[in-house]
C-alpha cells in the first residue's frame, strides 16, 4: 500500500513568512510524528499526535511552530514569521499505535529560508 | 531528558568487510533501540531493532548488540556491499514516553 507521502517536496521562502508543509500518514495509523533534520543532525522530535489524544508538543522550538492533525488523518505543521535557523528537513512519520512500534517515515519537506 | 551519542559520524570500508556503528545513552529508563538507515533524498527506514530484554539481535547481515550495563548499543553489518552505503542513525526510547532520541547519524560508504 502507499507509504507516508509529504508535500512540497522542497519549499524555498522569504524570512518573516509563513510556511506549511502537510504530512499524508499510512491509512489506519493513529499515531503520527514531526522532526526536523538539520544538517549533519539527528532527527529532532517537535511533535507527537496519538488518536484523539492531546497532542506531545514537547519538541516544539517556540511558538511560531504549530501542528495540526484533522480527522486523524491529515497533519499540517505551519511555522510562522520564518528565520533562517528554520532552514531543514522536516520528516513526518506514522505507526500504527505509537509507543514503541515501527514508525514509517515519508520523503521529507526541504525547507530553505532565503 | 535522553542523550544519545553516535560515533562514528562517517566510516568507509571495503567491500565485504564488516561496519560498526557505536551509540550511547543516557537514561537509564531507556528500554527500546532502533536503528534506521536513510539513503539520499528519503525518509529513514528502520533495519533492525533491540530491547532491553535481550543482549543480541540478528538479521542475515545486521546484527545489534545491547549492553544495558554500560549503556551503549551497537550496529554490525557483515560482509558489506555498495547498497549498503547509507546514513545510519540509532535511537532509544523510553516506554513510558512518546520521544525517540536520535542520534546524530553516521554516514557509511562502502567502497567497490
Amino acid at each position: 500500500g502507499a507509504g507516508v507521502s509529504q508535500s512540497p517536496s522542497n519549499k524555498v521562502t522569504e524570512k518573516g513568512k509563513d510556511v506549511e508543509l502537510r504530512c499524508d500518514p499510512i491509512s489506519g495509523h493513529t499515531a503520527l510524528y514531526w522532526y526536523r533534520q538539520s544538517l549533519g543532525q539527528g532527527l529532532e522530535f517537535l511533535i507527537y499526535f496519538q488518536g484523539n489524544s492531546a497532542p506531545d508538543k514537547s519538541g516544539l522550538p517556540s511558538d511560531r511552530f504549530s501542528a495540526e492533525r484533522t480527522g486523524g488523518s491529515v497533519s499540517t505543521l505551519t511555522i510562522q514569521r520564518t528565520q533562517q535557523e528554520d532552514s531543514a528537513v522536516y520528516l513526518c512519520a506514522s505507526s500504527v499505535q505509537g509507543k514503541q512500534e515501527t514508525q514509517y517515515f515519508g520523503p521529507g519537506t526541504r525547507l530553505l529560508v532565503l | 531528558g535522553e542523550n544519545v551519542e553516535q560515533h562514528p559520524s562517517t566510516l568507509s570500508v571495503q567491500e565485504g568487510d564488516s561496519a560498526v556503528i557505536k551509540c550511547t545513552y543516557s537514561d537509564s529508563a531507556s528500554n527500546y533501540f532502533p536503528w534506521y538507515k536513510q539513503e539520499l533524498g528519503k525518509g529513514p527506514q528502520l533495519i533492525i531493532d533491540i530491547r532491553s530484554n535481550v543482549g543480541e539481535k540478528k538479521d542475515q547481515r545486521i546484527a545489534v548488540t545491547l549492553n544495558k550495563t554500560a549503556k551503549h548499543f551497537s550496529l554490525h553489518i557483515t560482509e558489506t556491499q555498495p547498497e549498503d552505503s547509507a546514513v545510519y542513525f540509532c535511537a532509544a526510547s523510553i516506554g513510558t514516553g512518546n520521544q525517540f532520541y536520535f542520534g546524530t547519524g553516521t554516514s557509511l560508504t562502502v567502497i567497490p
